[in-house]
C-alpha cells in the first residue's frame, strides 16, 4: 500500500515564524502536490511538483514556497507565517502508472494554527 | 479556481438507505474521481471514471458521467453508519494538466443508526 506521512498532525506557530511542513512517500511516485482545506472552501491546490526539483504553481501559491530535493519528499514552507495561514495542509502524491490515468494518495493531514 | 460543485452540501440518512451526491464542473476533463474524506483526515480515493465511460461500480458505489451536462453523480446503496464522511469530487482537466486535480467543496454524508 502507499503511504504518504506528515511530519506533524498539529503544529502551533507564531506570526512571523519560519514554518516547514514535510511529506514523504514510499511508493516512488513522480508528482506531489500540497493543498489547504479550508471550511466552506474545499481543497485548494498551493503547489506540485512533476519531478525532482521541478514545481509548478498552484491556485494560491502567495505566502508560501516549496522544496523537492529527493524524488519521495516534498516539502512546503511558510517563510512568515500568518493568521491567515491558519488551516489544514493536506500532502498527496500519484503516479500515471500504466493507464495514464492516476488517482491522489494523500497523507493525514497538518493542521496549522498560527497565533 | 474550483471546477467541480458538489450537491447537496449536506445529506442526513438512515442505515440502510441510498446516498445520491451529484458534482457539476465546468471544462473538459480526463477523467473524473471520487474520495472520501473522515472527519480530521486526510482523503482516500473511491473511485474513478474515464471520460468515454457513463456507468461504473465498486461494491456498493455507482458513480455516473454524463460529459454533456458536465456532471457525475455518486450513488451509495444499503448505507452504513461508517459511510458518515464527506465526499468530494475531482477533475482532471483534458490539455496537458500534469494530473492535478481540482477539487470540489464536498458534501457532507451522515448516517444515521
Amino acid at each position: 500500500d502507499v503511504k504518504v506521512t506528515q511530519s506533524s498532525r498539529y503544529l502551533v506557530k507564531r506570526t512571523g515564524e519560519k514554518v516547514f511542513l514535510e511529506c514523504v512517500q514510499d511508493m516512488d511516485h513522480e508528482n506531489m502536490f500540497w493543498y489547504r482545506q479550508d471550511p466552506g472552501l474545499g481543497l485548494r491546490l498551493i503547489y506540485f511538483s512533476y519531478d525532482v526539483k521541478m514545481k509548478e504553481k498552484g491556485d494560491i501559491p502567495e505566502g508560501y514556497s516549496v522544496s523537492r530535493e529527493k524524488k519521495e519528499r516534498f516539502s512546503l514552507i511558510l517563510e512568515s507565517a500568518s493568521t491567515n495561514q491558519t488551516s489544514m495542509y493536506l500532502c498527496a502524491s500519484s503516479s500515471p502508472g500504466t493507464s495514464g490515468y492516476n488517482e491522489q494518495f494523500f497523507g493525514p493531514g497538518t493542521r496549522l494554527t498560527v497565533l | 479556481s474550483q471546477q467541480g460543485e458538489e450537491d447537496p452540501q449536506a445529506l442526513s440518512i438512515q442505515e440502510g438507505e441510498n446516498a445520491t451526491m451529484n458534482c457539476s464542473y465546468k471544462t473538459s476533463i480526463n477523467n473524473l474521481q471520487w474520495y472520501r474524506q473522515n472527519s480530521g483526515r486526510g482523503l482516500v480515493h473511491l473511485i474513478l471514471i474515464r471520460s468515454n465511460e457513463r456507468e461504473k461500480h465498486s461494491g456498493r458505489l455507482r458513480v455516473t458521467l454524463d460529459t454533456s451536462k458536465k456532471s457525475s453523480s455518486l450513488l451509495i446503496t444499503a448505507s452504513r453508519a461508517a459511510d458518515t464522511a464527506s465526499y468530494f469530487c475531482a477533475t482532471e482537466g483534458s490539455g496537458g494538466s500534469n494530473y492535478k486535480l481540482t477539487f470540489g467543496k464536498g458534501t457532507l454524508l451522515t448516517v444515521n443508526p
